[in-house]
């Protein structure tokens, strides 16, 4: 089993839907997740981290459950400029400081 | 600039050459972490330095890769005898060093596309 994993997609969706994608880890020890955007030949950036709790930036909310070790992003009214892979990202834990990468969702969005 | 930089942004190299590719990560951060990704696929880790502990080399697929961090700023990643299968885009990121959390998010340079022909 792959220590994270996605759907790769593609999503493809109109304009204004919305969507939600899930990530699996399999590390239980693991403490910090992240969800990254990457654009097309460039380089990851940080979308939002992801908190026990839940939390929302905007149009972005994301949700972590550590008894079934998933996590998920959800994208409200989704606009052409969404358009990108979705990289979810697990720190390795155990004391590990090293930010293991899923393959990423690919989302197109549509008008 | 405030970001992380890397260079060469393109390489290209005939088979069985040596390269290397440059990263300066952003002042003050203490972690550094080069990952390499093909072509449509994930970032594949490569190695991990945290200030002036031993690097975790755990990611480097064979001895041709290696990888210095001078000084607790500026990284070299060296690639020997360069194979086909060796073209990607090397990405070197930076961090603070995650305290409790485990990890504090990561800042990534725009990559070294290595092409071996």
């Amino acid at each position: 089993r792959k220590e994270v994993e996605q759907d790769p997609g593609p999503f493809n969706v109109p304009e204004g839907a919305t969507v939600a994608f899930n990530c699996t880890y399999s590390n239980s020890a693991s403490q910090s997740f992240f969800w990254y955007r990457q654009d097309c030949r460039k380089e990851p950036k940080l979308l939002m981290s992801v908190y026990s709790s839940g939390n929302e930036d905007g149009r972005f909310t994301a949700q972590l459950n550590r008894a079934s070790q998933y996590i998920s992003l959800l994208i409200r009214d989704s606009k052409l400029s969404d358009s990108a892979t979705y990289l979810c990202v697990v720190n390795g834990g155990g004391g590990s400081y090293i930010p293991t990468f899923g393959r990423g969702t690919s989302l197109i969005v549509h008008p | 600039g405030a970001g992380v930089s890397q260079s060469p942004s393109n390489k290209v190299t005939e088979k069985g050459k040596d390269v290397e590719l440059r990263c300066d990560p952003i002042s003050g951060h203490t972690a550094l972490y080069w990952y390499r990704q093909s072509l449509g696929q994930g970032l594949e880790f490569l190695i991990y330095f945290q200030g002036n502990s031993a690097p975790d080399k755990s990611g480097l697929p064979s001895d041709r890769f290696s990888a210095e961090r001078t000084g607790g700023s500026v990284s070299t990643l060296t690639i020997q005898r360069t194979q086909q299968e060796d073209s990607a885009v090397y990405l070197c990121a930076s961090s603070k060093k995650g305290s409790g959390q485990g990890f504090i998010q990561a800042f990534f340079g725009q990559g070294t596309r290595l092409t071996v022909v």
